[in-house]
């Protein structure tokens, strides 16, 4: 079955710096890949996405590769603010199947920046 | 764009009471529509989905409960809350399966 793996938080870093988070998924078929944002006390909201090979989503300075030989998604900002301290999810949606319920998340990343 | 309304944002309830989280969705039509839960330190757990009306696929078993009387309505219930229902739940809303989720703000539910 589809699996989505994120490293492990919380991540802490200070304003300014580079952020990486990693995630490798295991799929099926053909994903399409997501990285979704939770603001404290908020749902989630999309943040990027990229739905084939080589493709880099981005958005608000993150962005995203979309590595099928290495099987990844690792989510990068080059210079973080305090306002992206939130829980970074990893996600994927596995376009073979037709449910509605094919969309797998990671278990999440909770990132603070301090200033 | 979608917009997803949950209410009530939070709420505390006794153990082996009832409950009604209710989600509306405006800005589309016939959407897939899910209820995760998010358990304190975890990811998302999904809970239903439901691609139309009356339709209603449980995901793990548990005393909870939804249903789907309209195209743009999701209802989560349960008749006797459990201590271990505690959590965030989280609907949200899709056009297909290889469509990114929308989601609501949530509701945190404490049982006590």
């Amino acid at each position: 079955g589809n699996s989505v793996t994120q490293m492990e938080g919380p991540v802490t870093l200070s304003e300014e710096a580079f952020l990486t988070i990693n995630c490798t998924y295991t799929a099926t078929g053909y994903p399409s890949l997501f990285w979704y944002v939770q603001y404290p006390g908020e749902g989630l909201q999309l943040l990027l996405k990229a739905t084939k090979a080589d493709d880099k989503g981005s958005n608000k300075g993150f962005e995203a590769t979309y590595r099928k030989e290495t099987t990844s998604f690792h989510l990068e900002k080059g210079s973080v603010q305090v306002s992206d301290s939130a829980v970074y999810f990893c996600a994927l949606s596995d376009r073979t199947s037709g449910s509605a319920r094919q969309l797998t998340f990671g278990s999440g990343t909770q990132l603070t920046v301090l200033p | 764009s979608q917009t997803i309304h949950q209410w009530p944002a939070t709420l505390v309830q006794p153990v082996g009471s009832p409950l009604s989280l209710e989600c509306t969705v405006e800005g589309t039509s016939n959407p897939n529509l899910y209820w995760y839960r998010q358990a304190a330190g975890r990811g998302l757990q999904l809970l239903f989905y439901s691609v139309g009306i009356g339709q209603i696929s449980s995901e793990v078993p548990q005393n909870l409960s939804a249903s789907r009387p309209q195209d743009r309505q999701f209802i989560l219930s349960s008749k006797k809350l459990l201590l271990s229902d505690s959590g965030f739940y989280l609907c949200a809303s899709t056009q297909g399966s290889n469509s990114p989720l929308h989601f609501g703000n949530g509701t945190r539910l404490t049982v006590t």
